[in-house]
This record gives structure tokens, C-alpha cells and sequence, in this order.
């Protein structure tokens, strides 16, 4: 069974950072793009960042260009969202998700909250 | 990018009538090479991640209730639960997945009337 496990979300102040990680199993990780996706209680999902299967190729929202950076470990079955000079526009319930035809599993997301 | 439009923002129908939402593209969403509609379609629930109901603008899910159909083309695309259940309440979103950024419509909140 296809799991995704995100980590790492938290209580941050402006100007901080931190690292989310997202756990792949019950799947061949390795073959799947993998997208994180942020969503505002109320409001839509929108995409953040995409890296392709072996990590060479990677894009941003333009409201994440030169904050964020997106990873993988293929050997670790994980994807990571490296989130740099946060800002309270940031503050959402971060999601990782496979790409197959749109998105056919989400992880069950993790908050991060960005406030002084 | 890209721009996805849902109609209406909520809607609220009776047990066992149909409804039907509407999600309109700024492009369209047809790639030539394979005739096939890059248009997705989810449902979410409070409290959880959303849900894949529709893929390829028509194709349903693994596990989707036959109740819940989608068509349409190129730019106008149509989501329908031919007979509404309880436990269809949620947001519906659509998706486009032609181009990145990847964008969503803002969503239709389904109630019972």
C-alpha cells in the first residue's frame, strides 16, 4: 500500500527556516516525480515545487523562487522541501504528492506556521 | 500560468438529485499527441488531503463511486454525481495538470439540502 509520511513542519518566526521531509513506501519511489503542495484552511491547494525522478531536474512557484529547495533520496525513499526565509504568507499545511495523472496520493500533510 | 475557473462556489442539492460543477480553463487542456485531456478532478473532506476522483478530464479513480462522472474538453470540463449521497459532502477542486505551476480551481462545497 502507497504511503506518504510528511515531517518536519512547525512553529517558525519570519526570517527562519526549516526542512520538511517527505517518507515514500509501498511503491518504486525512483520512478515518480514527486510535487509539494500547500494549502490555507479554506483556500485552495497550490503547487510549491516538482523534482524529477533522479533529482536533476527541479522548479519553484514564483512565490518560493530562491527561498525553497527541493531534494530527493532515492536510497531513502524521501523527498525534501528545504524552506529558507519564511514568511508568514508561507504559513499552510504543507503536502508531498506522487505525480502519476494529477496526483494519486497525498501525504496527510504537516503545518507550518510562520508568526513572531 | 495557467488558470482554472470553478463554477459555483457552493451548491447545495437535495438526497438523490444530481449535481453538477463546472471548471473552465484560461487554455486549453487537450494535448494533440495523444488526444487526451490533462484535467483532474478531487474530492476533500475536513481534516484530510485531497482525494483523486477523476483523471484524463473522464476517468475515474480506483474505488470512485460510478455516481460520480466527468467530461468535457479542451477548456470546459464538467464534474456530475448523478445522485447525491451523504457522504459526497466535501470541496471539489479541479486540476490542471497541462502545464506547471499546476493550478487548481478554488473549489465547490457540495451540501445536502
Amino acid at each position: 500500500e502507497v504511503h506518504l509520511v510528511e515531517s518536519g513542519g512547525g512553529l517558525v518566526q519570519p526570517g527562519g527556516s526549516l526542512r520538511l521531509s517527505c517518507a515514500a513506501s509501498g511503491f518504486t519511489f525512483n520512478i515518480y516525480w514527486m510535487h509539494w503542495v500547500r494549502q490555507v484552511p479554506g483556500k485552495g491547494p497550490v503547487w510549491v515545487s516538482r523534482i524529477s525522478t533522479d533529482g536533476s531536474s527541479t522548479s519553484f512557484a514564483d512565490s518560493v523562487k530562491g527561498r525553497f529547495t527541493i531534494s530527493r533520496d532515492n536510497a531513502k525513499n524521501t523527498v525534501y522541501l528545504q524552506m529558507n526565509s519564511l514568511r508568514v504568507e508561507d504559513t499552510a499545511v504543507y503536502y508531498c504528492a506522487r505525480v502519476a495523472a494529477g496526483y494519486d496520493y497525498w501525504g496527510r500533510g504537516t503545518q507550518v506556521t510562520v508568526s513572531s | 500560468d495557467i488558470v482554472v475557473t470553478q463554477s459555483p462556489d457552493s451548491l447545495a442539492v437535495s438526497l438523490g438529485e444530481r449535481a453538477t460543477i463546472n471548471c473552465k480553463s484560461s487554455q486549453s487542456l487537450l494535448h494533440s499527441s495523444h488526444n487526451k485531456n490533462y484535467l483532474a478532478w478531487y474530492q476533500q473532506k475536513p481534516g484530510q488531503p485531497p482525494q483523486l476522483f477523476i483523471y484524463w478530464a473522464s476517468t475515474r479513480d480506483s474505488g470512485v463511486p460510478d455516481r460520480f462522472s466527468g467530461s468535457g474538453s479542451g477548456t470546459d470540463f464538467t464534474l456530475t454525481v448523478s445522485s447525491v449521497q451523504a457522504e459526497d459532502v466535501a470541496v471539489y477542486y479541479c486540476q490542471q495538470y497541462y502545464d506547471t505551476p499546476y493550478t487548481f480551481g478554488q473549489g465547490t462545497k457540495l451540501e445536502i439540502k
